[in-house]
């Protein structure tokens, strides 16, 4: 258990609508990453936020958004959906900032993902 | 831009012989880390290893090792006494980018 929790496991839902996943850091971290993995194919890199402030935004798309709140949990947003937005849905975590203007050494910790069905 | 490049979209071993996976990476920064992560059918992503870059020794997990070389940028993962359970995608890790991953086979 990486002590990153992640809600809901899993999601069906058809195209166009909107969903929300959530994401609880592990204690005493501040960063929060979100990953996109599609079947059979790599981790990419959407958004980082640290202690509420968006860090670094990779390959997000202009109909996803996220957020973290003061309590340090993120909720990522995917509206208008498609059928290409199925996918597992990392969240991860660490320690501090990295990456662009911090320290890039701390390790990420992985939550067990949200699968998101379109149909 | 900072980028990971793994040149082997898969990989095969014997079961108890050894592989060893390639990585690479782009960084302006002198002091920073390294992650190989795997990530079993199961699609859990596990931390296997970490490597310090001002550190020279090579970093160890048991039957986990790394050949990092700095100045090449280079930093590939050695699986020595492969088995059944390491049949997984690899992935290598800079920062918050990780590389397009290495499935591996491990036959018995």
């Amino acid at each position: 258990d990486s002590g990153v929790t992640q809600t809901p496991k899993h999601l069906i839902t058809a195209t166009g609508q909107r969903v929300t996943l959530r994401c609880s850091p592990r204690s005493g971290d501040l960063s929060v990453y979100w990953y996109q993995q599609s079947l059979d194919q790599g981790l990419q890199f959407l958004i980082q936020y640290y202690n509420g402030e968006e860090r670094a935004k990779g390959n997000i798309l202009e109909r996803f958004s996220a957020q973290q709140f003061p309590d340090l949990h993120s909720e990522l947003n995917l509206s208008s959906l498609e059928l290409g937005d199925s996918a597992l849905y990392f969240c991860a975590s660490s320690e501090a900032q990295s990456g662009v203007t911090g320290y890039s050494g701390n390790t990420i910790y992985f939550g067990e993902g949200s699968w998101l069905t379109v149909v | 831009a900072q980028t990971v490049t793994q040149s082997q979209p898969e990989m095969s071993v014997q079961e108890a012989e050894t592989v060893t996976l390639s990585c690479t990476y782009d960084t302006s920064e002198s002091d920073y880390y390294l992650f190989w992560y795997k990530q079993p059918p199961s699609r859990q992503m596990i931390l296997v290893i970490r490597q310090e870059a001002y550190k020279q020794q090579n970093a160890t997990e048991n039957r986990f090792s790394v050949n990092f070389q700095k100045a090449a940028k280079s930093f590939s993962l050695k699986i020595s006494d492969s088995q059944l359970g390491d049949a997984a995608m690899y992935f290598c890790a800079y920062d918050m980018r990780f590389g397009a991953g290495t499935r591996l086979t491990v036959k018995p």
